[in-house]
């Protein structure tokens, strides 16, 4: 299994540009998540999808965010316009889901590093 | 919404000691406590987890300790190695849905 795959790795990308973030979670899984982790406030949870719906998008910080699940094998997460304060690690993550009430495991990408300079 | 804090934010031991890291957390009715490890630049990684219902859970080792009444859980690390080094993060899950609130993480240092 070649676990969760995001893309690109590293992006480096001017304030005002458009910025779009890739995920491919592992195959099987119906939930996918959405993470950005900076030393100021740790790792937060942006948006969450079950079976392709967005289910809890509480922590989306502005309009400048959008995330799309437009199938079961792929994700994006878009900025428009970034700015130098979203530099960040992006991560995504995937987990199998029966019922609400399962201890299912996240699993997470190897993330992508964002600069808006 | 759930709050949960994570001491120390760093950690240094000798190699072959052990190590405890303790997070507290605010919702009563979280029931799922996982601890993630972060290597360098690398995506968190499940390492071990406790549900409600048990108050101790042990994987060689490393374990892991709730108390429910006190709204806190340890993870403990006996016998560590320079491999042990990492960033450490526990998380709470609420009673429904598959949303985590993670601590600030603690940076573990084993000296050898």
């Amino acid at each position: 299994d070649a676990g969760v795959i995001q893309s690109p790795r590293h992006e480096v990308t001017e304030m005002g540009q458009e910025v779009t973030l890739r995920c491919k979670p592992i195959s099987g899984h119906n939930s996918l998540f959405w993470y950005r982790q900076t030393m100021m406030r740790g790792l937060e949870l942006l948006i969450y999808f079950n079976n392709n719906v967005p289910i809890d998008d509480s922590g989306m910080p502005e309009d400048r965010f959008s995330a799309k699940m437009p199938n079961a094998s792929f994700s994006t997460l878009k900025i428009q316009p970034s700015e130098p304060r979203d530099s960040a690690v992006y991560f995504c993550a995937s987990s199998f889901v029966v019922v609400r009430s399962s201890y299912n495991e996240q699993f997470f990408g190897p993330g992508t590093r964002l600069t808006v300079l | 919404g759930e709050n949960v804090e994570q001491h120390p934010s760093t950690l240094s031991v000798q190699e072959g000691d052990s190590a405890v890291i303790k997070c507290t957390y605010s919702d009563s009715a979280s029931n799922y406590f996982p601890w993630y490890k972060q290597e360098l630049g690398k995506g968190p990684q499940l390492i071990i987890d406790i549900r409600s219902n048990v108050g101790e859970k042990k994987d060689q080792r490393i374990a892991v300790t709730l108390n429910k009444t006190a709204k806190h859980f340890s993870l403990h690390i006996t016998e560590t190695q320079p491999e042990d080094s990492a960033v450490y993060f526990c998380a709470a899950r609420g009673e429904y849905g598959n949303k985590l609130v993670f601590g600030a993480g603690t940076i573990l240092r084993v000296k050898s």
